[in-house]
């Protein structure tokens, strides 16, 4: 079956550190997108990319970088810039051009602080 | 710039009560909306949309009508079920500043008691 797989499903950091969140899609599909879930205040975009080797910056990139080096993988990574990243971050792709199809979201990494 | 208002949840209902959960949006070109579904420890899944003034979505008995005179797209069910409990999302995406990307809002979440 086609989808989009994240992991880990949880993740916990410590202060200073870099954690990468990994993101595959099986789709072929040539968009995908990052988004920051909180309670409160919905969906924000931290990146997106259109084509193999560009992505663009979101809504909220500080502390945030990414890369897209496959079609079919864009990982997150959370720097320790990020001063406040516990929350849950979900990937979503789609057929570029045609937000109209809808996006398909993976089911997300839950980041948490310790 | 573009945004979404949901109303406030969470919202508890009784089996087969009517559903309606408020959306009402801002943007500066031609917003076409969307309702997505999360259910438990899933991804968000695309309901229902629509692309144009006076356009009806419907889904699994979910139905929003685009109203750009009162810039709303509410949701409503006439008979709600306990499987229809999880959190919907409001968005937009409007193709003058950007047809890939979506604006949501904050989430309303839905609990539907037997």
């Amino acid at each position: 079956d086609g989808g989009i797989t994240q992991s880990p499903k949880y993740l916990f950091r410590k202060e200073g550190q870099n954690v990468t969140l990994s993101c595959e899609q099986n789709l072929n599909h040539d968009a995908m997108y990052w988004y920051r879930q909180d309670p409160g205040q919905g969906l924000r975009l931290i990146y997106y990319s259109q084509i193999v080797n560009d992505f663009q910056k979101g809504d909220i990139a500080e502390g945030y970088s990414v890369s897209r080096e496959k079609k079919e993988s864009f990982p997150l990574t959370v720097t320790s810039a990020q001063k406040n990243p516990t929350a849950i971050y979900l990937c979503a792709s789609s057929i570029l051009g045609q937000v109209l199809d809808g996006y398909t979201f993976g089911s997300g990494t839950r980041l948490t602080v310790v | 710039g573009d945004s979404v208002t949901q109303m406030e949840g969470p919202v508890t209902l009784s089996e087969e009560a009517f559903l309606t959960i408020n959306c009402t949006y801002t943007a500066t070109g031609y917003p076409s909306l969307f309702w997505y579904v999360q259910y438990p420890g899933e991804g968000l899944q695309l309901l229902l949309k629509a692309t144009k003034a006076d356009d009806k979505g419907s889904n699994k008995g979910f139905e929003a009508t685009y109203r750009k005179e009162t810039t709303s797209f509410h949701l409503e069910k006439g008979s709600v079920q306990v499987s229809d409990s999880a959190v919907y999302f409001c968005a937009l995406s409007d193709r003058q500043t950007g047809a890939n990307n979506l604006f949501f809002g904050t989430g309303t979440r839905l609990t539907v008691i037997p």
